[in-house]
């Protein structure tokens, strides 16, 4: 699986937008991209998964520049209850082994 | 039903004891996971079950012993561990081993070694 890179940690206030940016220099053409969010003592819950350029949902959006060597999740007006871990994962979506490795992650502090 | 359950939540153990982690999921998943997470670090990878069969074992100690009775239940039998296994053991599930599929995790059970 390719690695990643990500900031160890970020800070931001209530109302903000939140960009987290991943760097996957190594990404192969069968990865797909995916974020995971973990709060204490809970475990990972999945945010987020995209190919190329641009994916929404109800939570996030993810933006993927066209060499896919990085990606960015971004996270309209956060709240305090957006303090997590995120996690950039990157992998072969149409493999078949089920290895989903974590990275080191990144954590958000959302501050009031 | 949309949840991955753990039990128990905490669990206390000695150095000598047995004791078993159970996971349920009744979302039809055929792929099943436990994981380790110490604190302040990412989830560590430790077994795959891939339609009730052992598909990945990640060099884990032969002191933790998985089992999967069926499609909806996943065990982790425990025996004669280490301080240094205390950690929050993290059992998850997907439709199949595809990243494609969305990973549904459990809140996890906290597991203290004494």
């Amino acid at each position: 699986l390719a690695k990643t890179t990500q900031p160890i940690s970020m800070d931001s206030y209530e109302g903000q937008e939140v960009n987290i940016t991943c760097s996957h220099n190594n990404i192969a053409t069968n990865d797909y991209i995916t974020w995971y969010q973990q709060f204490p003592s809970q475990g990972p819950r999945f945010i987020i998964q995209g190919y190329k350029t641009k994916v929404t949902n109800e939570v996030a959006s993810l933006f993927i520049p066209a060499d896919r060597k990085s990606s960015t999740l971004s996270l309209p007006r956060v709240s305090l209850s957006d303090t997590a871990v995120y996690y950039c994962l990157v992998g072969d979506t149409s493999g078949n082994t089920g290895k989903l490795i974590f990275g080191q992650g990144t954590t958000l502090q959302v501050k009031p | 039903d949309t949840e991955v359950t753990q039990t128990p939540k905490h669990l206390v153990m000695g150095m000598t004891n047995k004791k078993s982690l159970k996971c349920e999921q009744h979302m039809g998943h055929r792929a099943m996971y436990w994981y380790k997470q110490k604190a302040k670090k990412p989830p560590e990878l430790m077994f795959v079950y891939s339609y009730e069969k052992l598909s990945i074992n990640e060099s884990v100690p032969s002191r933790f012993s998985p089992e999967c009775p069926n499609s909806s239940l996943l065990n982790l039998h425990l025996h004669a561990l280490q301080p240094e296994d205390s950690a929050l053991y993290l059992c998850a599930s997907s439709q199949e081993t595809r990243l494609a599929y969305g990973y549904t995790f459990g809140s996890g059970t906290r597991l203290t070694v004494v």
